[in-house]
């Protein structure tokens, strides 16, 4: 079965600052990787995904993510935090043997100061 | 021009109660699904049709029953109703032509049982 963790329940950067979430994956064969986001009271919707080719992930507002295979890692990073960025964020992952089933992390609740 | 949406958003209801909740794709995908996000935020996967078939049945209280009237449609419909429900219900769709099945999610039902 596939697992995610990610590190970190709660992250709080400075306006401006990087933001890093951390989220690792186990299992033999990478699977098709996923950063969700879901602000207060609200859906989830996608930031970006790994399926294949190029390891780093461009997404939008400014996030991005690399693939690492050797670290089982696909975290995310944005360069300069917005307040607009405070929300929660989940990594997800699907095998590549298609069965449909997206497991999740336990989230990230990220917090902007000004 | 919602994606996926659902009805009702919030959901108040006492212990025992029957209710639904309804579920609608205009994104012609092949899947849908039922997650249930409770209140530590974590994110698990409950139900999903494929062209009206149920493919997903994660281990759930057969309190809940899913009936898909058509690709578009997917509802969930929940019997005596009982406090440890509460949580917010999602609902997702996916096309089966990507081997990652990249889900769409809609804004999610509260559901509050007292």
């Amino acid at each position: 079965a596939q697992s995610v963790t990610q590190l970190g329940s709660h992250v709080s950067v400075s306006e401006g600052a990087l933001v890093l979430l951390r989220c690792n994956y186990s299992s033999s064969v990478p699977p098709y990787l996923f950063w969700y986001v879901q602000y207060p009271n609200q859906g989830l919707q996608l930031l970006l995904k790994y399926t294949t080719g190029a390891t780093l992930v461009k997404g939008i507002n400014g996030f991005e993510a690399e693939f690492k295979k050797s670290e089982t890692s696909f975290h995310l990073t944005k360069p300069s935090a917005h307040m607009s960025d405070a929300a929660e964020y989940f990594c997800a992952v699907t095998p590549r043997s298609n069965d449909y089933k997206l497991s999740f992390g336990a989230g990230t609740t990220v917090t902007v100061r000004a | 021009d919602t994606a996926v949406s659902q009805t009702p958003k919030y959901l108040v209801t006492q212990m025992g109660n029957d209710k639904s909740i309804k579920c609608e794709q205009n994104l012609g995908h092949d899947t849908m699904y039922w997650y249930k996000q409770d209140s530590k935020k974590f994110l698990k996967i409950m139900f999903s049709y494929n062209n009206k078939e149920l493919i997903i049945n994660e281990t759930v209280p057969n309190r809940f029953s899913p009936k898909s009237p058509d690709k578009a449609h997917l509802n969930l419909h929940i019997n005596s109703l009982e406090l440890g429900d509460s949580a917010v219900y999602f609902c997702a769709s996916s096309q089966d032509s990507t081997n990652y099945n990249e889900q769409f999610f809609g804004p999610g039902t509260r559901l509050t049982v007292l």
